[in-house]
């Protein structure tokens, strides 16, 4: 069964400390993005990788950090330079093709600072 | 700037009758779009994508719009049903080759009544 995976689904975090979400697609994809949600608000784009070994901040890259070193993994490693890290975080992939583009979202991880 | 908005953070239809999202782009260069349907705690979920060399797409019960002239994106819902409750995002992809800049409006939450 294709499909991206996020974990863990809700993670809490002391402030000091950095913590890393996962995101593992299987479906080939080349392009993988994160973004953070806020509580009745838009998506707002952190990092995005279009190809293994290279990615591109977004809108909010600050105290955020990323690695691509496998097509399939794209993780996010939220830093204690992250002011107001709490937050819903969405990873997705897309695969644009004709006539049909992929583009699938995971499940969120919902991270809370105690 | 960069940025993709809806014109109502709210609409309310009733069981059955048609629904029509709307959302307006500012990147002219984009050439890619796609709404998605996001549901309270959970990742967005795709529902149709349109190419910029195209006016109208269909798919099961939605059809989207996209009027480049004025930077214009719809989505219709046909006999909307109570599931069809949640939040929908559009969002606009620019940038080179296959994949690019995913970036996502504030989304408008779609309410079904009974």
């Amino acid at each position: 069964d294709g499909g991206i995976t996020q974990s863990p689904k809700y993670l809490f975090r002391k402030e000091g400390q950095n913590v890393t979400l996962s995101c593992e697609q299987n479906l080939n994809h080349d392009a993988m993005y994160w973004y953070r949600q806020d509580p009745g608000q838009g998506l707002r784009l952190i990092y995005y990788s279009q190809i293994v070994n290279d990615f591109q901040k977004g809108d909010i890259a600050e105290g955020y950090s990323v690695s691509r070193e496998k097509k399939e993994s794209f993780p996010l490693t939220v830093t204690s330079a992250q002011k107001n890290p709490t937050a819903f975080y969405l990873c997705a992939s897309i695969k644009r093709s004709t006539p049909n583009t992929e583009a699938f979202f995971g499940q969120g991880t919902r991270l809370t600072v105690v | 700037g960069e940025s993709v908005g809806l014109h109502l953070p709210t609409l309310s239809v009733q069981e059955g009758d048609n629904s029509i999202i709307n959302c307006a782009y500012s990147n002219s260069a984009s050439d890619y779009f796609i709404w998605y349907k996001q549901e309270s705690g959970k990742g967005p979920q795709f529902i149709i994508d349109i190419r910029s060399n195209m006016d109208k797409r269909q798919g099961q019960r939605v059809t989207v719009l996209l009027n480049k002239t004025v930077k214009h994106l719809s989505l219709q819902i046909a006999a909307t049903q109570p599931g069809d409750s949640a939040v929908y995002f559009c969002a606009e992809n620019y940038g080179s080759g296959n994949t690019g800049k995913l970036i996502f409006g504030q989304g408008t939450t779609l309410q079904v009544k009974p």
